[in-house]
């Protein structure tokens, strides 16, 4: 098991433009959260998946939104980029609806994107 | 709102000394607090969680609600112990989702 994919590991975009980062939850998961970190700070948290519906939302715009497919995997997509949206976005993948600590959350490694 | 603080961004001890890291939180209601490691070019992995009072890799961490603090401890650090830690506290339960919120983060450098 290759535990939680991301891809692509590295973007760079310029302003203005629209990402999409996607993401493959570990086997036997069917929660997957999404966190952006920017540099020398502690992931935040930006939403929640389950059941192919958002449940839960962190403090971000309507820039970013997101999506999950039959199968798990999701995507997390940003219109309009800024520069302030350069951070490294990390999925988790958890089984269950919640992410308490009978949940453990699985990180991926990561999509570093990077806006000019 | 939910808050975690870790107030030391970067901690350096010796080989063989104590080590502890600091964490605390604001949370209204009763909360889950945890601890997450990243070592060098590797991904965020959970160290320890406070509801299995549990040691991992020697580490220890209890929660004090009176302190509101979550600290990790560790007697005697070793150079495998150098690494990125976050302390993490679970959110409220909403429509059965919840959320972590993490501190900053501290980066401990264990020198030999």
């Amino acid at each position: 098991d290759a535990g939680v994919t991301q891809s692509p590991t590295h973007l760079i975009k310029t302003r203005g433009q629209q990402v999409t980062l996607r993401c493959s939850p570990k086997s036997g998961h069917d929660t997957v959260s999404w966190y952006q970190q920017a540099l020398g700070q502690g992931p935040q948290f930006i939403f929640q998946y389950y059941e192919e519906e958002e449940r839960q939302r962190g403090n971000f715009p309507d820039r970013f939104s997101g999506h999950q497919f039959p199968n798990y995997s999701s995507e997390l997509n940003v219109n309009a980029l800024l520069l302030g949206d350069s951070a490294l976005y990390l999925c988790a993948s958890s089984s269950g609806l919640s992410g308490r600590a009978d949940n453990e959350q699985f990180f991926g490694p990561g999509t570093r994107l990077t806006v000019l | 709102a939910q808050r975690v603080t870790q107030p030391e961004k970067l901690l350096s001890v010796f080989k063989g000394a104590p080590v502890e890291l600091k964490c605390n939180y604001s949370y209204s209601g009763s909360p889950e607090l945890f601890w997450y490691v990243q070592y060098s070019r590797q991904r965020l992995q959970l160290l320890l969680r406070h509801i299995s009072r549990e040691s991992i890799k020697g580490f220890t961490a209890d929660l004090n609600k009176g302190e509101t603090s979550f600290h990790l401890k560790k007697p005697f650090a070793q150079e495998e112990d150098s690494a990125m830690y976050y302390c993490a506290l679970s959110g409220p339960l909403v429509q059965g989702a919840q959320k972590l919120v993490f501190g900053q983060g501290t980066r401990l450098t264990i020198n030999p």
